[in-house]
């Protein structure tokens, strides 16, 4: 079955510097790759997704890439600020889009 | 939290007993899961329906059933508790496969 590592499992940047995740996945059959943002003591927010036809999709401060000959992609948030301090969880599926599977989260940090 | 409510919040309950967890929507989606998520592990898929009446397993199934009756209702049975459950499960709702909006959460905790 699809297996999804992500990477730093911790992440501290400075307020105004870019914050990269990366997240590697197994099943080459994956073709959707959503990610999550969990704030403290809440649930997860789905924050952007990216399919396997598109290699890059940005949505303001935030943007993903995706290599499918690697299989792996990433989330890159720019111009960082408190308020994005939360666990970020990448995750992949394939084309039943019904049993996305979640990496293990990456903690971040931002400090003022 | 996308009109989703989860009940209850928190509950301590011991081994061995059955704990029914609900989850109720305002949204009209047809898609609905129940995640638990524990340190290390992100979230992982229990179960999830693509309708009413219509349910499947997910990846950690064991010791676990639900119930979808109706739209807005998503149950979740644990038919004998036990430590190996104790989690925080999240259930979540979108209109089309894949999650994306979920609950706040219920910390449950077998003793």
């Amino acid at each position: 079955g699809e297996n999804v590592e992500q990477h730093p499992s911790t992440l501290s940047v400075q307020e105004g510097d870019s914050a990269v995740i990366k997240c590697t996945y197994s099943d080459s059959a994956s073709n959707y790759f959503p990610w999550y943002k969990q704030e403290l003591g809440k649930g997860p927010q789905l924050i952007i997704d990216i399919r396997s036809n598109v290699g890059e999709k940005k949505d303001q401060r935030i943007a993903v890439t995706l290599n499918k000959t690697a299989k792996h992609f990433s989330l890159h948030i720019t111009e960082t600020q408190p308020e994005d301090s939360a666990v970020y969880f990448c995750a992949a599926d394939k084309t039943s889009y019904d049993k996305v599977i979640f990496g293990p989260g990456t903690s971040l940090s931002v400090i003022p | 939290d996308a009109g989703i409510t989860q009940s209850p919040r928190h509950k301590v309950t011991e081994t061995g007993t059955p704990v029914t967890l609900r989850c109720h929507q305002t949204e009209n989606h047809r898609y609905m899961y129940w995640y638990r998520q524990d340190p290390g592990h992100g979230l992982r898929l229990i179960h999830y329906s693509y309708g009413v009446k219509d349910t499947d397993k997910g990846e950690v199934s064991d010791g676990y059933s639900v119930s979808r009756s109706k739209t807005e209702d998503f149950l979740l049975t644990l038919e004998s508790a036990t430590s190996s459950q104790t989690s925080v499960y999240f259930c979540a709702i979108s209109e089309s496969p894949g999650p994306d909006y979920f609950g706040s959460g219920t910390r449950l905790t077998v003793v």
